[in-house]
């Protein structure tokens, strides 16, 4: 199975900061790499699909980058509303649709 | 507006039996694909189950694999999962997601539900 782990597991930082999590899979998922927020109580949302595609409706401060192994989501200039947990996930792999073990973003 | 709503949630003991449904509305249902995935309290994201816009194939993770069924009715626009067997450990909120691709392309959850909770204990 393809394992993804997400570094750091949890991050303190103010509004206006730029922020990037990063991802790592086990073997290469070329760009098969979701990026997903979840507030608490709350359902994930699609933030970046393909390793750097903008989902619809997403803020332009999110991006996403990376391919082969190595991923990154950066948050340009973090706001409020920014303050969640984010996922990662893989879909190269048919039935194998790992999740990352989620960075909680947290308020300084 | 795409809407998915889970139903079906609740507590049974283990080795019991559970089946939850997701309505689906403001697209058409049956050219997508969808999921279901869990997250047991204060922990992350599994997939469980994927089935294609046509109900096959069928996917399932290796933890529910023989216990678990997902199916769906285009008809009425509702998504499944019957769920057999039940263990402690399959205590979790229940999303179901829709994907936007149903062969071979970047699959992604683009639309989630509010999620059902399941609670397996005795």
């Amino acid at each position: 199975d393809i394992q993804m782990t997400q570094s750091p597991s949890s991050l303190s930082a103010s509004v206006g900061d730029r922020v990037t999590i990063t991802c790592r899979a086990s073997q290469s998922i070329s760009s098969y790499l979701n990026w997903y927020q979840q507030k608490p109580g709350k359902a994930p949302k699609l933030l970046i699909y393909a390793a750097s595609s903008l989902e619809s409706g997403v803020p332009a401060r999110f991006s996403g980058s990376g391919s082969g192994t190595h991923f990154a989501l950066t948050i340009s200039s973090l706001q409020p509303g920014d303050f969640a947990t984010y996922y990662c996930q893989q879909s190269y792999r048919t039935a194998q649709y790992t999740f990352g073990q989620g960075t909680k973003l947290e308020i300084k | 507006e795409v809407q998915l709503m889970e139903s079906g949630g609740g507590l049974v003991q283990p080795g019991g039996s559970l089946r939850l449904s997701c309505a689906a509305s403001g697209f058409t249902f049956n050219t997508y694909s969808m999921h279901w995935v869990r997250q047991a309290p204060g922990k992350g994201l599994e997939w469980v189950s994927y089935i294609t816009s046509r109900s096959s194939p069928m996917y399932y993770a290796d933890s529910v694999k023989g216990r678990f069924t997902v199916s769906r009715d285009n008809a009425k626009n509702s998504l499944y999962l019957q769920m057999n067997s039940l263990r402690d450990e399959d205590t979790a909120v229940y999303y179901c997601a829709r994907d936007p691709i149903n062969n071979y392309g970047f699959h992604r959850f683009d639309y989630w539900g509010q999620g059902a909770l399941v609670t397996v204990s005795s």
